[in-house]
């Protein structure tokens, strides 16, 4: 069964500053990640989705990366802003869950002016 | 854009009662989803479908029911709430996979239900 893991589980970081977050997963045979950005309290947006044949797709300020081989996945957010503060979700699918996303837990992250 | 709606933000309910959850996608997906959200829990599959009439459980089915009657509305049922519902609850939509491996899931804004 895919298990997926986050980390950190939270980070607050001042405005300006580079940061990665990390995601990995068990089950290595997946169609495509996908990571999601979560406001309190509303929906989930989605943010970059990855197909198993990439290693990296970019939008933006955000940049991700994936690993398939070693069940890895990274975020990587350039200069940081206040209005980056959310929880940053990834989900892999595809694999032996029939190609339902398996999310992880979430990075909550905080951006200070 | 797409655009996944969900009929309520907030929805106060008694134990006991029969819910239903609404949600509506304007993109022709052929998948459904609906999960619940809880702190700690993280998101979890509590149904899908991927055609009209079509459903799946998913990890969580028990105490809910769907249905699909239309291709782009699916509906979650709370056969009779209980308080250990009280959660976030979203939907989302997507194209299958056999469309291509790049197919996102859209998400909408969703519920957050208490059950009194």
């Amino acid at each position: 069964k895919q298990e997926v893991t986050q980390i950190p589980a939270a980070l607050s970081v001042p405005e300006g500053e580079n940061l990665v977050l990390n995601c990995s997963f068990t089950d290595s045979a997946i169609y495509n990640l996908q990571w999601f950005r979560q406001d309190p309290g509303k929906g989930l947006t989605s943010l970059l989705l990855i197909q198993s044949s990439q290693r990296e797709q970019t939008s933006g300020r955000l940049n991700a990366s994936l690993d398939k081989s070693s069940g890895r996945s990274t975020l990587y957010i350039a200069a940081s802003q206040p209005g980056d503060s959310a929880t940053y979700l990834c989900a892999p699918a595809g694999g032996n869950q029939g190609g339902k996303l398996i999310f992880g837990q979430g990075t909550e992250l905080s951006v200070k002016p | 854009d797409v655009k996944v709606t969900q009929s309520s933000r907030y929805l106060v309910k008694r134990t006991g009662e029969k819910v239903f959850l609404e949600c509506v996608q304007d993109m022709d997906h052929e998948n459904m989803f609906w999960y619940r959200q809880d702190p700690g829990l993280g998101l979890r599959l509590i149904y899908f479908s991927y055609d009209v009439k079509m459903k799946e459980k998913g990890d969580i089915p028990e105490g809910y029911s769907v249905s699909r009657e239309k291709k782009e509305r699916f509906s979650l049922i709370l056969e009779s709430a209980s308080t250990n519902q009280t959660s976030m609850y979203l939907c989302a939509s997507s194209f299958p996979y056999y469309r291509g491996p790049n197919q996102p899931q859209h998400f909408g804004d969703g519920t957050r239900l208490s059950i009194l």
